[in-house]
């Protein structure tokens, strides 16, 4: 079945750093690719998505390229901010299916 | 475009109770979706409606739970019997629809809590 890896958290960063969060999918056919991210007492937010290979998502300064021979769809960021504090989740849809599959989540802090 | 809402927020019963949830979508949104989330998990599929219609249910869904989206606007999820491995994050989402993988919007959820 489909499946999504994210790289272990929890990761705490200094304001300014680059961020990388990786995702990595097992999916048939050609999937669609979503980062979410829920801040603090809040509900998930989309923050990008991807839908076919090469694709390049972005907002508020988060990137991430949909790359087909790796499966992988990296979260990045040249420079966080505190506000940036959140747990980023990284999903798919494949095929006919219309649901989600989510990866298990990645905690992120960012230390003024 | 006031977002989609869940109530109750949070939901503290005793083991045994029967609990129901309800999930207002976006309006003129066709697809709504229910998700679980545990404690340091992604969000888990339980199950989808196009309109009024329960298109798909997870393996997850034990015969306790049930669904219903009538008219094909809000949908409540009732949990039946509830034991102590209920206890999560249970998320609403609805979507536009159409071709392919449309956006979903997520409500804040509903918390439960089996004592």
């Amino acid at each position: 079945g489909d499946s999504v890896t994210q790289m272990e958290g929890p990761v705490t960063l200094s304001e300014e750093a680059f961020l990388t969060i990786n995702c990595t999918y097992t999916a048939t056919g050609y999937p669609s690719l979503f980062w979410y991210v829920q801040y603090p007492g809040e509900g998930l937010q989309l923050l990008l998505k991807a839908t076919k290979a090469d694709d390049k998502g972005s907002n508020k300064g988060f990137e991430a390229t949909y790359r087909k021979e790796t499966t992988s769809f990296h979260l990045e960021k040249g420079s966080v901010q505190v506000s940036d504090s959140a747990v980023y989740f990284c999903a798919l849809v494949s095929g006919s299916a219309r649901q989600l599959t989510f990866g298990s989540g990645t905690q992120l802090t960012v230390l003024p | 475009d006031t977002g989609v809402s869940q109530n109750p927020r949070h939901k503290i019963t005793k083991r045994g109770q029967n609990v129901t949830f309800r999930c207002d979508p976006i309006s003129e949104h066709n697809r709504l979706y229910w998700y679980r989330q545990t404690l340091g998990q992604g969000p888990e599929f339980l199950t989808y409606f196009q309109n009024e219609a329960q298109l798909e249910k997870s393996r997850l869904l034990s015969d306790r739970f049930s669904a219903e989206r009538p008219k094909g606007s809000f949908s409540t999820l009732e949990i039946q019997r509830t034991e102590q491995g209920d206890s999560a994050m249970y998320l609403c989402a609805s979507s536009l629809g159409g071709l392919g993988a449309d956006t979903q919007y997520f409500g804040p959820g509903t918390r439960l809590t089996v004592l």
